[in-house]
């Protein structure tokens, strides 16, 4: 089925650690993005991207790496663990800037815990 | 800091009454969608409303627009169990970058 594809869906990892969120999308949508959502809080966007080949920060971005080397894919890596990095993420992306507005499709989350 | 706040934070109310809940934000948008999300699961887009509309309908929500006073309201009318979740307002520039608030929690009982 269409959609946006992350994984895994649970993981666990120790301070110190790192790891790579995975996030694909097969709608050929040019802008991808990542959120956190922490209890009680709406999404905040991390990192995000208008295309292959460009990134940009959002409003959360330290602690957090991404690339994207094509347009289906746009992971996230965690460089080094922390407690405070225990969250749900989703991964989300939208059609074309034709200067038309467009609705987001959000992946169904990975829930990191850091212990 | 977070683009759209809800109002209220929680909502009680039984099946058949009809959901009110407001975002306000702080910059001028392209676009204004709403979004829902039940308990452990990705969200789910219900309506954008763009910038120079005033009102939209979609179902049993009706969402309405006032760029003046930088304002949103999401009416769910006729409310079911199944609308038991979380509603977000997000904001959205012309690339589609979203601005989440941090949602109303509603919660219908039969």
């Amino acid at each position: 089925n269409a959609g946006v594809t992350q994984t895994p869906k649970f993981q666990v990892l120790k301070t110190g650690q790192s790891m790579t969120l995975q996030c694909a999308q097969d709608m050929n949508h040019e802008y991808m993005s990542w959120y956190r959502q922490d209890p009680g809080m709406g999404l905040r966007l991390i990192h995000y991207s208008v295309g292959a080949g460009i990134t940009d920060q959002g409003e959360v971005p330290n602690g957090y790496n991404v690339s994207r080397s094509t347009t289906e894919d746009f992971p996230l890596r965690l460089l080094s663990a922390a407690p405070s990095q225990t969250s749900v993420y989703f991964c989300a992306s939208s059609g074309p800037n034709t200067g038309l507005p467009v609705d987001a499709f959000f992946g169904q989350g990975t829930r990191l815990t850091v212990v | 800091s977070q683009q759209g706040e809800e109002d209220p934070q929680a909502l009680s109310i039984q099946e058949g009454e009809n959901a009110t809940m407001n975002c306000s934000y702080k910059t001028s948008i392209n676009n204004l969608q709403w979004y829902r999300q039940n308990s452990g699961r990705g969200l789910v887009h219900l309506i954008l409303i763009r910038s120079n509309e005033r009102e939209k309908h979609s179902g049993r929500l009706r969402v309405t627009l006032d760029t003046s006073k930088k304002s949103s309201s999401l009416l769910i009318t006729a409310s079911r169990a199944a609308d038991t979740a979380s509603y977000f307002c997000a904001t959205s520039d012309s690339w589609g970058k979203l601005q989440f608030g941090a949602g109303t929690q509603v919660v219908v009982t039969p």
